[in-house]
């Protein structure tokens, strides 16, 4: 099946500094999304992004679908942002329909 | 408009005793995902339904778990005779449509067995 891989695992910031997750996928994907996993365990849409670039706020994603990657950055990071971030793709033909998880990025954001 | 609703948010179980998961999809949500958390394994697929229909259940473990989702009311994620082993957050999500389909989750219920 198709392979996701996120990086960094883990990352540590000060409030205010600005940040980019990556994640790699091995195959070519119908969707992507990203996710935000809050300190009580509950997953936030992000992005709908399988292609392009999307911005919302303070974070924005871009989607390179040929290359098979994608890139969340988060500008001037809080301390509400700290979780882990999960990229989960859908990918194409056969079973199209189930969301493969990466295995998240630690984010803290110290004040 | 509401989101994924996922009930109970907690829930305790002894060994061997049964646990029933509940979600409702969002509104106008006519396909249901299960999820499973496990800390060791991150986050997997379990299952997929339509109403009446299971579509894909190549993720669920072989004995003890059955999904459903019936043409009334929620879909039922059924755990019989639960081990340790089944701790975990199990999530569930609903889309409009498969195939460039948003999903979005509900909070997760979070299962301990004891």
């Amino acid at each position: 099946g198709i392979q996701v891989e996120q990086s960094p695992p883990d990352l540590i910031l000060q409030e205010g500094a600005n940040s980019t997750l990556r994640c790699n996928f091995s195959d070519s994907v119908n969707n992507l999304q990203w996710f935000h996993q809050n300190p009580w365990g509950q997953l936030i849409n992000l992005f709908y992004i399988p292609s392009g670039t999307k911005q919302n706020g303070r974070l924005s994603a871009t989607t390179v679908a040929t290359e098979r990657y994608s890139l969340l950055y988060i500008s001037s990071s809080q301390t509400t942002d700290s979780g882990v971030y999960f990229c989960a793709v859908e990918a194409s033909g056969g079973s199209n329909y189930k969301l493969t998880f990466g295995k998240g990025t630690l984010l803290t954001v110290n004040p | 408009n509401a989101g994924v609703m996922q009930n109970p948010r907690h829930l305790v179980r002894r060994r061997g005793q049964e646990a029933r998961l509940r979600c409702s999809p969002m509104k106008g949500h006519s396909h249901v995902y299960w999820y499973r958390q496990l800390p060791e394994e991150g986050l997997k697929f379990m299952v997929y339904l339509q109403k009446e229909n299971i579509i894909d259940e190549s993720g669920m473990p072989k004995e003890r778990f059955s999904a459903e989702f019936p043409k009334e009311g929620p879909s039922i994620l059924r755990i019989q005779q639960v081990v340790r082993g089944d701790s975990a957050a199990y999530f569930c999500a609903s889309s409009q449509g498969t195939g460039n389909g948003e999903q979005y989750f509900g909070p997760g219920t979070r299962l301990t067995v004891t």
